[in-house]
């Protein structure tokens, strides 16, 4: 049973646009929600998180948005640049388990 | 870079062997994690060990033992590898020490069961 769901395996955003990537989850106990990216042969980079008692995070171009009814989350890129183009994670963390998404392709368009 | 290393970096065995997977960090983070990477499947959970000697099992521990004797190693054991286990295995610590989900990631290791 997937406790983390990220439905689009991929994503293509023209440069300079904004990227919209989405999570859900079942788990209504989760503590905190985050954001990896990783490069290949590489291992993931955290990126940025949100509590479970707050709506929205922002970090420069980064910014996280939670809507705890209906168990969802998503990170937001604006604007979209080429070194953006990566795997993105989707995670939740409930007493220090952290369990990922299968993730979502990031390509960033000329 | 918090001081996390894992080794070895490729394996190649065959089915029915044992291995071990280390991880090695050099800063005395309580919390430590092991993951496999699979297309498909993104970053499925092992085990975890939150100090020396308490592990606990992630989503797809089958197959898998743990051992944390020190605080600076987190081994991973295959005892009987098989196909399936052939796999992106990263190893993760804690590095905030609190329940907040950061994770530093070493550089993974690749194995391939034959």
């Amino acid at each position: 049973d997937q406790q983390v769901k990220q439905n689009s395996p991929s994503l293509s955003v023209q440069e300079g646009r904004i990227s919209i990537l989405n999570c859900d989850y079942t788990n209504s106990m989760f503590d905190y929600f985050l954001w990896y990216k990783k490069y290949p042969a590489e291992g993931p980079t955290f990126l940025i998180s949100i509590s479970s008692i707050k709506d929205k995070n922002e970090d420069g171009r980064f910014t996280v948005f939670l809507n705890k009814s209906a168990k969802h989350l998503s990170l937001h890129i604006v604007p979209s640049q080429p070194g953006d183009s990566a795997v993105y994670f989707c995670a939740a963390d409930r007493d220090d388990k952290i369990i990922f998404g299968k993730g979502t392709r990031l390509h960033i368009l000329p | 870079d918090a001081g996390i290393t894992q080794s070895p970096r490729h394996k190649v065995t065959e089915t029915g062997t044992p291995v071990t997977l280390r991880c090695h960090q050099t800063e005395n983070h309580r919390y430590m994690y092991w993951y496999r990477q699979d297309p498909g499947h993104g970053l499925r959970l092992i085990h975890y060990s939150y100090g020396v000697k308490d592990t606990d099992k992630g989503e797809v521990s089958d197959g898998y033992s743990v051992s944390r004797s020190k605080t600076e190693d987190f081994l991973l054991t295959l005892e009987s590898a098989t196909s399936s286990q052939t796999s992106v295995y990263f190893c993760a610590i804690s590095v905030t020490g609190t329940n907040t989900g950061e994770l530093f990631f070493g550089e993974g290791s690749r194995l391939t069961v034959l």
